[in-house]
């Protein structure tokens, strides 16, 4: 069992649909990340946010948007979406530490755009 | 931003112990080592993380040579259930700095009976 829960754990959705990923986390973290994960490749990062405040954006398409209501919520607001964009979102989160805190991730959820 | 390299796959037996080996020569002062496990349809799970020397935890340790250019898992008698990729990571999280760690590309490590 994970201690970062996503939800759904699939979502398959048409191009023109909107939809969201969720994620929570009770471990009191104040970091929380969204990677992307290509079958039989490392995960990408997309975003951080840290203190409930974006810190890093990877030059991410605006079709993702990701949103931070509380401490213990990460959301990932998906619209427009394309066919490449099928993939593994993880969820991570750790404290914002500078140096040396370990994530912990959930186990994702597998999208597929038709 | 550190660029890390790592074999693709390895085999190895039950019982054996297995050494892994990162590469990352343009490490930062600041950056930390750490491993993950993941297995198929779920996320990367910690292993151990290391600064400089030797890390030891209940399941792996960690050599990290003192020019931190590269570092080794390695994984005491190893059985069929540790088969699974496993991903060195360098870096930390240093708000509004941009992507500052990475994940290297992972090694399938395949445990035959």
């Amino acid at each position: 069992d994970t201690e970062v829960t996503q939800t759904p754990k699939h979502l398959v959705m048409g191009m023109t649909n909107k939809k969201s990923l969720k994620c929570e986390q009770h471990m009191g973290h104040r970091a929380m990340y969204w990677y992307k994960q290509k079958a039989k490749k490392p995960p990408e990062l997309m975003f951080v946010y840290s203190y409930e405040k974006l810190s890093i954006n990877e030059s991410v398409p605006s079709r993702f948007s990701p949103e931070c209501p509380n401490s213990s919520l990460l959301n990932l607001h998906l619209h427009a979406l394309q066919p490449e964009d099928s993939a593994l979102y993880l969820c991570a989160s750790s404290q914002p530490d500078r140096f040396n805190q370990p994530q912990h991730f959930g186990d994702g959820t597998r999208l597929s755009i038709l | 931003l550190a660029k890390t390299t790592q074999p693709i796959s390895m085999d190895s037996y039950e019982g054996q112990e297995v050494n892994i080996t990162c590469s990352h020569n343009n490490i930062a002062t600041n950056d930390y080592i750490t491993w993950y496990q993941q297995f198929p349809s779920q996320g990367p799970r910690f292993i151990i993380q290391g600064y400089k020397t030797k890390v030891t935890n209940e399941v792996a340790s960690l050599f990290i040579p003192a020019d931190r250019k590269s570092s080794t898992l390695s994984l005491p008698r190893v059985s069929l259930s540790d088969t699974a990729v496993y991903y060195c990571l360098v870096g930390a999280l240093r708000d509004n700095y941009g992507q500052n760690f990475v994940f290297g590309p992972g090694t399938r490590l395949s445990v035959l009976p």
